[in-house]
């Protein structure tokens, strides 16, 4: 039972290129999270998905976009990356009104 | 949550000792509240909630409060061990978004030896 999977673990970008964050959940939560965490700070809610099929945004969306392609994967895509976002970012799962599982995070460096 | 910026608070206790972290919510309308526990380089791991209809919550060696009035929360670790040095986050659900949580900055523990 592997819970909550990202990948890539770390990932180095340029200013400008584009990337996708994958995270997959086996154990049957209907919903998902992604969240960046920067240094000495809390986890911020970039966007979430309630529910498969539908997706919205959370405190911190701009510059990033969402796909939950199925129950069990939602992935998170940088268009354009710029420095501001380089952080950790963590994809997590839940049942409402039930506490969050989270992935181990990737860590993302745009120079 | 609140967010305290940059500089975490930093609990040390000695091993064996209790620890107590507090946190304080915004929200009166947050009905859900979770303790987080992160170690350096890894996700967040739950390790106790309440909900707003309680005011307190055993689990194995930690005990959760929660006082609506003054919109606090604290986590209680009885007999802290090395093992519990970690960030501890706590995150509060609020109605207008449904399950999603709001974290706090967190609070550094230190347990010493």
């Amino acid at each position: 039972n592997a819970g909550v999977t990202q990948t890539p673990k770390f990932q180095v970008l340029k200013t400008g290129q584009s990337m996708t964050l994958q995270c997959a959940q086996d154990m049957n939560h209907n919903s998902m999270y992604w969240y960046r965490q920067d240094p000495g700070m809390g986890l911020r809610l970039i966007y979430y998905s309630a529910s498969e099929g539908t997706t919205d945004k959370g405190e911190v969306p701009n510059g990033y976009n969402v796909s939950r392609l199925n129950k069990r994967e939602f992935s998170l895509r940088l268009e354009s990356a710029a420095p501001s976002q380089t952080s950790v970012y963590f994809c997590a799962s839940s049942e409402l009104g039930r506490a969050e599982t989270f992935g181990s995070g990737t860590r993302l460096t745009v120079v | 949550g609140e967010s305290v910026g940059l500089h975490l608070p930093t609990l040390s206790v000695q091993e064996g000792d209790n620890s107590i972290i507090n946190c304080a919510y915004s929200n009166s309308a947050s009905d859900y509240f979770i303790w987080y526990k992160q170690e350096s380089g890894k996700g967040p791991q739950f390790i106790i909630d309440i909900r707003s209809n309680m005011d307190k919550r055993q689990g194995q060696r930690v005990t959760v409060l929660l006082n609506k009035t003054v919109k606090h929360l604290s986590l209680q670790i009885a007999a802290t061990q090395p093992g519990d040095s970690a960030v501890y986050f706590c995150a509060d659900s609020r109605g207008e978004y449904g399950n999603k949580l709001v974290f706090g900055a967190g609070t550094i523990l230190r347990v010493k030896s």
